[in-house]
């Protein structure tokens, strides 16, 4: 299994609720990631999980709020968003966080809309 | 990690090799190239990835120049499936796993 799960497909949320993206992988891989891209432009890195630990934020504003419950989930919380926010965010996997062969594996995304 | 420099766009026949440049002249000695595209409404896709020498795999090949400032990915028979944002990027063998895209090359095949 070479897939990288994401659900929902589609979210459309207020800007005073709070929901979760979920993203998932069977793969063994020990890395996995959040990426953020707004329309024609290329996607952004927001957090790093090496190990189930997280190993980089990229500035992320607090109203994003990663979780790695085990070595194949991966949540992203949702809080209070704002309407810039809206866009595809799409999740990765790799064997590792490092070396030299690091191919990410990406899911198709959840698009979100926040009104 | 590096900066890379690509095109905006190409367009490519259908069955021709289609050839997308990319320039990566702050490159260092201890920094890869890696090629990713993504098809429409999808997530990105993996194609190859190098060091210094020239790589070939099902997908693709991978030309770096001798200099390491440039690099070449060459999809040899391209089909109207290959339309696609194609990214060059550059990223140190750390720990980290960082990819960092840059604004890519829209590659058009036509019939």
């Amino acid at each position: 299994d070479t897939e990288v799960t994401q659900t929902p497909k589609h979210l459309v949320m207020g800007m005073t609720n709070k929901k979760s993206l979920k993203c998932e992988q069977h793969m063994g891989h020990r890395a996995m990631y959040w990426y953020k891209q707004k329309a024609k432009k290329p996607p952004e890195l927001m957090f790093v999980y090496s190990y189930e630990k997280l190993s980089i934020n990229e500035s992320v504003p607090s109203r994003f709020s990663p979780e790695c419950p085990n070595s194949s989930l991966l949540n992203l919380h949702l809080h209070a968003l704002q309407p810039e926010d809206s866009a595809l965010y799409l999740c990765a996997s790799s064997i590792s966080g490092g070396g030299s062969y690091n191919e990410q594996f990406f899911g198709p995304g959840t698009r979100l809309t926040v009104l | 990690d590096a900066k890379t420099t690509q095109p905006t766009s190409m367009d490519c026949a259908e069955g021709r090799a289609a050839n997308l440049p990319c320039n990566h002249s702050t490159i260092s000695g201890n920094e890869y190239v890696y090629w990713y595209r993504q098809i429409h409404s999808q997530g990105p896709q993996y194609i190859i990835h190098g060091l210094k020498n020239n790589e070939t795999n099902e997908m693709a090949s991978l030309i770096i120049t001798e200099d390491r400032k440039s690099s070449t990915l060459i999809l040899p028979h391209a089909t109207l499936r290959d339309t696609a944002v194609y990214y060059c990027i550059v990223r140190l063998t750390s720990n980290t796993g960082k990819l960092i895209f840059g604004q890519g090359t829209t590659l058009q095949v036509k019939p």
